[in-house]
């Protein structure tokens, strides 16, 4: 079955470094996502992306943050002066449409740790 | 703004009880519902949906039914399998806010031998 693949699994930086959570969504899909989930809280919204740009955005993704697809198969989050507050599980998705029926595919999440 | 809630865990059984786990939403408009569910070290998977009221979704023993009346979309299995602990999450997607998802806490299951 076709997967969304996330790397690395576990990512610790220092604070105010930069760094870059790399997503291989499913090759087919048309439309990208990234969400967040803080220890002990809910699984927050950060950014859609469809046709090379984004569609909507949350109000937690503000000028830190920004997103990428480089080639044909990676989708890139990057933060570009890491804060404390920013250690969550990041976890990227892709489906093929945006609305419908269609599910969501899930990657397995990026743990960040900043310290 | 839309927000989802679910029961407080972890909830923890015996292997065959029978599981609960309520989820009710707070939205304008008719959305659609969806139980998430993810296994230790893995990802969020779908586990089923409903899209209007009065709808059941069922997948793998397990149903919800899009109660509108009560604003409610509870999880429910008859018997508990030591393979279905995980984190289970209630999440809702209005058509008029596009593609993104709304979750619900996620409970923690843990099923005993």
């Amino acid at each position: 079955e076709p997967e969304v693949t996330q790397t690395p699994s576990h990512q610790v930086t220092q604070m105010g470094q930069e760094v870059i959570l790399r997503c291989v969504p499913i090759s087919n899909h048309l439309y990208f996502y990234w969400y967040r989930q803080i220890l002990g809280q809910k699984v927050e919204f950060l950014v859609s992306f469809y046709n090379n740009e984004i569609s909507e955005k949350s109000e937690i993704f503000d000028d830190q943050f920004s997103v990428e697809r480089p080639d044909g198969s990676n989708f890139t989050l990057k933060i570009r002066s890491t804060k404390l507050e920013d250690s969550a599980m990041y976890f990227c998705a892709s489906s093929p449409m945006a609305q419908g029926n269609y599910g969501y595919t899930f990657g397995s999440g990026t743990r960040l740790t900043v310290v | 703004g839309d927000s989802v809630t679910q029961m407080e865990g972890p909830v923890t059984l015996s292997e065959e009880a029978f599981l609960t786990i309520n989820c009710t939403y707070t939205a304008t408009g008719y959305p659609s519902l969806f139980w998430y569910v993810q296994y230790p070290g893995e990802g969020l998977q779908l586990l089923l949906k409903a899209t209007k009221a009065d709808d059941k979704g069922s997948n793998k023993g397990f149903e919800a039914t899009y109660r509108k009346e009560t604003t409610s979309f509870h999880l429910e299995k008859g018997s508990v399998q030591v393979s279905d602990s995980a984190v289970y999450f209630c999440a809702l997607r209005k058509e008029t806010s596009g593609s993104r998802l709304t979750f619900g806490e996620g409970t923690q299951l843990t099923v005993n031998p």
